[in-house]
């Protein structure tokens, strides 16, 4: 069984600003991990994803997470926010084998103010 | 480069009808994946396909919704007698042969049940 916890359903900084989005994860199986933006009215776009490399990932538009296996967690940072960063962000996971289906979060809502 | 598509983008009907959605994965997938998505959640697994065979279904797919892929290639989700709970965007993902890896999604198709 897998699942996923985003804690924040909502998060605001200002355009500038550090941006940190959370994730814990829980699997009985080592996981593989993804981060996923979605704008209004589209589909799920792939920001960056774990898959048992380096834990240390980086992905699209500036946003790296880092894997840390004791804490169960991969956090979505981004150094400094921009105004088109403002979208919905899920995280992922899924079993490190096969087919296996990905479990989404419940999203958190990443607001970027002037 | 033709990515995961979906028909219709919005679809609007009465409580009782039915209705059909189709998704044309990326032509190279053979792994197609349909989810439901509904206001302030996270997408939820409905179904997965490996070529023409559907080889898992969620507790979500009571018996009005059934999903086809005939050879392999696009699949439909239909929904029969639509209840107002239904409204949600029906997304469609696919994936290539190989372990583990993320889902390319389409855009999503809108359901709302008056």
């Amino acid at each position: 069984a897998q699942s996923v916890t985003q804690l924040g359903s909502h998060v605001s900084v200002s355009e500038g600003a550090l941006v940190l989005l959370r994730c814990n994860y829980s699997s009985s199986v080592p996981p593989y991990l993804f981060w996923y933006v979605q704008y209004p009215n589209q589909g799920l776009q792939l920001l960056l994803k774990y898959t048992s490399a380096a834990t240390l990932v980086k992905g699209i538009n500036g946003f790296e997470a880092e894997f840390k296996k004791s804490e169960t967690s991969f956090h979505l940072t981004k150094p400094s926010a921009h105004m088109s960063d403002a979208a919905e962000y899920f995280c992922a996971v899924s079993p490190n084998s096969g087919y296996s289906t990905l479990t989404f979060g419940k999203g958190t809502m990443l607001l970027v103010s002037p | 480069d033709t990515g995961v598509s979906q028909d219709p983008r919005h679809k609007i009907t009465k409580r009782g009808q039915n209705v059909t959605f189709r998704c044309d994965p990326i032509s190279e997938h053979n792994r197609l994946y349909w989810y439901r998505q509904t206001l302030g959640q996270g997408p939820e697994f409905l179904t997965y396909f490996q070529n023409e065979a559907q080889l898992e279904k969620s507790r979500l797919l009571s018996d009005r919704f059934s999903a086809e892929r005939p050879k392999g290639s696009f699949s439909t989700l239909e929904i029969q007698r639509t209840e107002q709970g239904d409204s949600a965007m029906y997304l469609c993902a696919s994936r290539p042969q190989g372990e583990g890896g993320e889902l390319f999604f389409g855009e999503g198709s809108r359901l709302t049940v008056l």
